[in-house]
């Protein structure tokens, strides 16, 4: 089992330019979740998805967009980088609610020149 | 307004003595914690939680106190070992509702 997989590991943008980070996991889990870290800030979480279909907004969802394609993918679009946007970026997967434990990919650490 | 504080950004640990590292929470409301460790270039993986029903809650080398009428947490980890160097993040939810995490903190291990 691969667990939880993001691509692309890193990427770099300039202002204006869109992107898409694609997550994937492989545990037949119902949730999943995009969060971002930044240095001294912790983990924030910025969409969640309970389940195909659904998606819900988290502390910071501002300035993106997310997708979840099936059960197994969860996608988070930037339509337009902003620098404020650098940052690293988690894509997590649990099997039912948030308190559900939650498995984290390896991440994206993503540059908005 | 930080809902979940880990006041110390970094804390140094000689080998095979007790780490302690603290969490303090403002939402009384939140019953459920947890501990996520992280190491560089890697994704956070789960530690140890605890329901606010319990006080402690221990899974060998780790456990994790929880004071509900002062609103904090502790991990402790007993002995250290050079491995548990990494950031360690606090964690708490209300109910369903999604976890909030502490900025983290960092351990090292001193040989």
């Amino acid at each position: 089992n691969a667990g939880v997989t993001q691509t692309p590991k890193f990427q770099v943008l300039k202002t204006g330019q869109s992107m898409t980070l694609q997550c994937a996991q492989d545990m037949n889990h119902n949730s999943m979740y995009w969060y971002r870290q930044d240095p001294g800030m912790g983990l924030r979480l910025i969409y969640y998805s309970a389940s195909e279909g659904t998606t819900d907004k988290g502390e910071v969802p501002n300035g993106y967009n997310v997708s979840r394609l099936n059960k197994r993918e969860f996608s988070l679009r930037l339509e337009s980088a902003a620098p404020s946007q650098t940052s690293v970026y988690f894509c997590a997967s649990s099997a039912g609610y948030y308190t559900d434990t939650q498995y984290f990919g390896p991440g994206t650490r993503l540059t908005v020149l | 307004d930080q809902q979940v504080k880990q006041n110390s950004p970094s804390l140094s640990v000689q080998e095979g003595r007790i780490s302690i590292l603290n969490c303090d929470y403002t939402n009384s409301m939140f019953d459920y914690f947890l501990w996520y460790k992280k190491y560089p270039a890697e994704g956070p993986t789960f530690l140890i939680s605890i329901s606010s029903i319990k006080d402690k809650n221990e899974d060998g080398r780790f456990t994790v106190f929880l004071n509900k009428s002062a609103k904090h947490l502790s991990l402790h980890i007993v002995p250290s070992q050079p491995g548990d160097s990494a950031v360690y993040f606090c964690a708490a939810s209300q109910g369903d509702d999604k976890i909030i995490f502490g900025k983290g903190t960092r351990l090292h291990i001193l040989p």
